[in-house]
């Protein structure tokens, strides 16, 4: 059974820089693309990027900046940072495996694996 | 703002049918995948690709595209399906994914 795991600190100092890794069992973490999303309390959901295999990397030009994402094949686990955080920053992050494919040569992406999230809290 | 458009609420009676629509631009050129989201709990994925259920959604779940617009239906609305649902697909762009704001059902 393939389960995510997200892990981190809850609180975050503003200007400061969030780092966050998510645990892979189950599951070859070179087979597949992976993704981080996020969401503030009471919103939705917002894409951060995604990560694979070769350490390419796709990010939401509205955190272009400031995120970065990494594999860590030898620990199972992938990663993901943002830099100057502010108040709104301030969401449950989830990581979550991506899966492509085709049909009829229309392409198509989703999201068939979360983890629980993990709440991050920007606050001095 | 999302480039992917939702209405924000929706509401359907117990046993009657219900469809949820995403509009946008990218819709044109790639499918949208669908979450059902309750509250406290992490998005879990109902249809994906052209009308594909992962294993454990039930079959009253199908979706359906046409145009810049995808659906979901739920076909005999049960009590379970009252959650927040959100479509996802590629930005008209191409360069990234993109979420849309989520439709929040009430099943009456």
């Amino acid at each position: 059974q393939v389960q995510l795991q997200e892990s981190g600190p809850g609180l975050v100092k503003p200007s400061e820089t969030l780092s966050l890794t998510c645990n892979v069992s189950g599951a070859s973490i070179t087979n597949s693309y992976w993704s981080w999303i996020r969401q503030p309390a009471g919103k939705g959901l917002e894409w951060i990027g995604r990560i694979y295999l070769g350490g390419n990397t796709n990010y939401n030009p509205s955190l272009k900046n400031r995120v970065t994402m990494s594999l860590d094949t030898s620990q199972t686990q992938f990663s993901m940072s943002l830099t100057s955080v502010t108040a709104a920053d301030t969401a449950i992050y989830y990581c979550a495996r991506v899966i492509s494919s085709y049909y009829l040569g229309m392409p198509f992406w989703y999201f068939d694996l979360w983890g629980r999230g993990t709440l991050v809290t920007v606050s001095s | 703002s999302s480039e992917l458009t939702q209405d924000p609420t929706m509401s359907v009676a117990l046993g009657q049918t219900v469809r949820i629509t995403c509009q946008g631009d990218g819709l044109r050129n790639y499918f949208a995948s669908w979450y059902q989201q309750k509250p406290g709990q992490a998005p879990v994925l109902v249809i994906y690709g052209k009308d594909n259920r992962p294993s454990g959604i039930p079959d009253r779940f199908s979706g359906s595209r046409s145009g810049d617009a995808a659906s979901l239906t739920i076909t005999g609305a049960q009590a379970e399906d009252e959650a927040e649902y959100y479509c996802n697909s590629r930005h008209s762009s191409g360069s990234h994914l993109v979420f849309g704001g989520g439709t929040k059902l009430t099943v009456l």
